[in-house]
């Protein structure tokens, strides 16, 4: 059980353009979802916490109109980088904790996706 | 501030080999700490954690104690396996998982037949 699904596991697109990235709890409910980033041989850096039904909470640094979060439901949170550029280049995760009963203290990460713009 | 320093890798080990990875920690207050795995091709997993100091936490064969003196939380394990080939993560938390988780840079372990 608690399972975290991130769709696309791999995205190319050019510079300019926007991406969006799926993060779903497969088997439980989620109201507050986490989005990282993570460079190559660094940290996951948090980039903003997720709740369902109100604004992200966005970490200093991180350009909220640049990478917009929607958590529309208890299941999915979407992160989309707008206008996305080389420097945006990445592996984004996302974890979810679920709502209610046990577990409530744990986190669950998805798989990650990779986004490369060119 | 918050910060976790784990020794950089990869470490290769052989079959059944002692392994330890070292991580140390700053922090304000008193942190949970927790050790993440992260196998090929799947998102990070807790392996264990610890909530206060002197706690051991363990799981699968590994250990770690969280040691408030030297602020540190060592990763061990007595005998690996192949299967634990895998990039493990440590990382601190200001009150539990459930809130904001500052990681380390995360060691990749390789284990030889």
């Amino acid at each position: 059980g608690a399972v975290v699904s991130q769709h696309p596991s791999r995205v190319i697109c050019k510079s300019g353009t926007s991406v969006k990235i799926e993060c779903r709890s497969l088997d439980f409910q989620a109201t507050t979802m986490f989005w990282y980033r993570q460079f190559p041989k660094q940290s996951l850096m948090l980039m903003a916490t997720s709740n369902e039904g109100s604004k992200a909470t966005y970490e200093q640094g991180v350009e909220k109109d640049k990478f917009l979060i929607n958590h529309a439901s208890l299941t999915l949170s979407t992160l989309t980088v707008t206008s996305a550029h080389p420097e945006d280049s990445s592996f984004y995760i996302c974890s979810a904790i679920p709502f209610g009963g046990a577990g409530t203290d744990t986190q669950y990460f998805g798989p990650g996706t990779r986004l490369t713009v060119l | 501030g918050n910060s976790v320093t784990q020794m950089e890798g990869p470490v290769t080990l052989s079959e059944e080999a002692f392994l330890t990875i070292n991580c140390t920690y700053t922090a304000t207050g008193y942190p949970s700490l927790f050790w993440y795995v992260q196998y090929p091709g799947e998102g990070l997993q807790l392996l264990l954690k610890a909530t206060k100091a002197d706690d051991k936490g363990s799981n699968k064969g590994f250990e770690a104690t969280y040691r408030k003196e030297t602020t540190s939380f060592h990763l061990e394990k007595g005998s690996v396996q192949v299967s634990d080939s895998a990039v493990y993560f440590c990382a601190l938390s200001p009150y539990s998982s459930a809130s904001k988780i500052i990681f380390g840079s995360g060691t990749r372990l390789s284990i030889r037949p």
